[in-house]
């Protein structure tokens, strides 16, 4: 059984760099045809989706993100990694990592980790 | 703010049926692309609860069902019960956006 977790500093200074890993176990993250994919949700709010990386490397960005954003996989590791730059206080939220079913278009999250705080603040 | 539209709101007694509409366009559910729903129950994180406008994953209950119709998709829960007290979400594809996923706005389901 697939299991995501998502691990990185809960606390980040403003301009700086948000750095988070979703580590996978179970399974993988080089088998079958699959996204893997960060969303967000700040307190209180609904769902943001962040971006993903195939299986076999080539990523995708949500438009109101993309210069900030950087997803990365680390195969050997069975990881894959978040990079999100010059964070303000607007990026505070929940950080989720999740695998998506590449089967249906738009891809449906399947799984997902249990989610991680983070806190852009001084 | 989202594409897709969400009450913010449902309720209803235990074992009545209520439903939860996401209202688009033609540049996402009008335009043919699947709606998939999530339940996020306080604290955790999302769950797959319909994929493919009506399908359901292994081990949700039946009671939970998904359809679509022009602009819109509805989810339905029939046989209300106190677990099903959650945050909804339906999720799909804008063409105008340039992003794979968007999702809804997302609905609290309070079970009275």
């Amino acid at each position: 059984q697939v299991q995501l977790q998502e691990s990185g500093p809960g606390l980040v200074k403003p301009s700086q760099t948000l750095s988070l890993t979703c580590t996978v176990s179970g399974g993988s993250i080089s088998s079958g045809s699959y996204y893997w994919s960060w969303i967000r949700q700040p307190a209180g709010k609904g769902l943001e989706w962040i971006g993903r990386i195939y299986t076999r490397g080539s990523t995708n960005y949500n438009p109101s993100l993309k210069s900030r954003v950087t997803i990365s996989v680390d195969t050997s590791k069975n990881q894959f990694s978040l990079k999100l730059s010059s964070v303000t206080a607007a990026d505070t939220a929940v950080y989720y990592c999740a695998r998506a079913i590449v089967v249906v278009v738009p891809e449906a999250f399947d799984i997902w980790g249990q989610g991680t705080m983070v806190t852009v603040s001084s | 703010q989202s594409v897709l539209t969400q009450p913010p709101s449902v309720s209803g007694a235990p074992g009545q049926r209520v439903t939860i509409s996401c209202t688009g366009s033609s540049s996402n559910i009008g335009a043919g692309y699947d709606v998939h729903w999530y339940q996020q129950l306080p604290g955790t994180a999302p769950k797959l609860l319909i994929y493919g406008n009506s399908n359901r994953p292994s081990g949700v209950p039946d009671r939970f069902s998904g359809s679509k119709s022009g602009t819109s998709a509805s989810l339905a829960i029939a046989g209300l019960q106190p677990e099903d007290e959650a945050d909804y979400y339906c999720q799909s594809y804008d063409s105008s956006l340039g992003a794979p996923s968007v999702f809804g706005t997302g609905t609290k389901v309070t079970v009275l």
